[in-house]
């Protein structure tokens, strides 16, 4: 039972390089989901999106893009990488069909450092 | 706004029961689910509360009371491994596909 994969699950970037964190899962699910987690500070949501081709900002989207071009794969894009997202980087998915209990199903992270 | 109010840290004694609390303020709401989260991992499902009253799982129970929002997480017969941090989250609008708002967590510590 795969879940929610993501890679990888170290890295470390230099101020303004790019790179592309991999989400995929293998549960059909609808809903995909980007958090980060700072030290003591709880997830907050970067992007989600409801199905294949649907994209919405959450809290903190600002240096991140996501795509969903397939119901699997949900990436996110840092394109000039800052200190300020040094980070862990949680990818989530969920099954909804509008019913309230919607359980989100978290992968093991991407623990990634920007010099 | 939405704001989620939980202890920061909380200390326990192996096979004692304790209580983390949580209190919302959000705009609507649609239901309060508790993770678990050990260190170095990825939060993991533990309870959902949507109409007032106690859920009950094992060890675990959940309460809501939606007229003062407030929820809290029982443990009972704590064990080392209930050792981690507890998200209460929120899904604050009328709805099952609006995302959820997360708490910081408690960092509950059992000890022997």
């Amino acid at each position: 039972n795969a879940g929610v994969t993501q890679t990888p699950k170290f890295r470390i970037l230099k101020i303004g390089q790019s790179m592309t964190l991999q989400c995929t899962q293998d549960m059909n699910h609808n809903y995909m989901y980007w958090y980060r987690q700072d030290p003591g500070m709880g997830l907050k949501l970067i992007y989600y999106s409801v199905g294949a081709g649907i994209t919405d900002k959450g809290e903190v989207p600002n240096g991140y893009n996501v795509s969903r071009s397939t119901t699997e794969d949900f990436p996110l894009r840092l394109e000039l990488a800052a200190p300020s997202q040094t980070s862990v980087y949680f990818c989530a998915s969920s099954y909804s069909e509008g019913a309230a209990k919607n359980i989100q199903y978290f992968g093991a992270g991407t623990r990634l450092s920007v010099l | 706004g939405q704001n989620i109010d939980q202890p920061t840290e909380m200390t326990a004694t192996e096979g004692a029961i304790v209580q983390i609390n949580c209190t919302y303020q959000t705009s609507g709401f649609n239901g309060l689910f508790w993770y678990q989260q050990h260190a170095g991992e990825a939060p993991t499902f533990l309870s959902y509360n949507v109409l007032d009253g106690l859920e009950e799982k094992g060890r675990f129970s959940s309460f809501l009371s939606r007229s003062k929002g407030y929820s809290y997480l029982l443990l009972k017969e704590l064990q080392m491994k209930d050792s981690a941090s507890y998200l209460c989250a929120v899904r604050a609008a009328n709805s099952g596909n609006t995302p959820l708002v997360f708490g910081k967590g408690t960092r509950l510590s059992v000890i022997a």
